[in-house]
């Protein structure tokens, strides 16, 4: 265990639906990122929180919304979805001063039909 | 923009023999290069890491090597066993770069007992 825990663990949604996907850190850190991964690519930085405030946003379509009530939770809502966000979406958290070593949870593997 | 590129892609060994990773990386203020290993249904795992003030670092059967001039970096491990059979990616970053860490494709790594 990393301390990174992600629910939920898998995710089928249609194109129409909402749903949310929740990463909570155990280990103090108060820094927060959502990556994605989809398979032969390098692991895509979407978001990343810092104190609570987003300090990153690497052009991520609207239908990708981020939201940090506390350095220990990250939300990623997400509304309207295409075939082609289905992948596995990381969730990080590190010191913010390091800005070095992340620590990863399991990720969401998430299908869109 | 910065990159990492990694090579190979798929690296098979057989049980006990070597298998070296290499990365090579863009962002000349790039001061930290962690691995790590991502088993299937895992998040990636941290297994070693270098700052810029070293050129190696050992742990166990694992090593790191970094070479700043050429802007290269590589990964060792000696003995490989069946267990070491995953995906490793490589990553830079730096106390310049904000929060982002760029990371290279993976490796898969196939260990043949």
């Amino acid at each position: 265990e990393t301390g990174v825990t992600q629910t939920p663990r898998h995710l089928v949604m249609g194109m129409t639906n909402k749903k949310s996907l929740k990463c909570e850190q155990h280990l103090g850190h108060n820094a927060m990122y959502w990556y994605k991964q989809s398979a032969k690519k390098p692991l895509e930085l979407m978001f990343v929180y810092s104190l609570e405030e987003r300090v990153e946003n690497n052009s991520v379509p609207s239908r990708f919304s981020p939201e940090c009530p506390n350095s220990s939770h990250l939300f990623l809502h997400l509304h309207t979805l295409q075939p082609e966000d289905s992948a596995l979406y990381l969730c990080a958290s590190s010191q913010a001063h390091s800005k070095g070593t992340q620590y990863f949870g399991p990720g969401t593997r998430l299908l869109v039909l | 923009g910065e990159n990492v590129e990694q090579h190979p892609s798929t690296l098979s060994v057989q049980e006990g023999d070597s298998a070296v990773i290499k990365c090579t990386y863009s962002d000349s203020a790039s001061n930290y290069f962690p691995w790590y290993k991502q088993e299937l249904g895992k998040g990636p795992q941290l297994i070693i890491d270098i700052r810029s003030n070293v050129g190696e670092k050992k742990d166990q059967r694992i090593a790191v090597t970094l070479n700043k001039t050429a802007k290269h970096f590589s990964l060792h491990i000696t003995e490989t066993q069946p267990e070491d059979s995953a995906v490793y990616f490589c990553a830079a970053s730096s106390n310049t770069g904000g929060f982002k860490t760029i990371f290279g494709a993976g490796t898969r790594l196939f260990v043949k007992a």
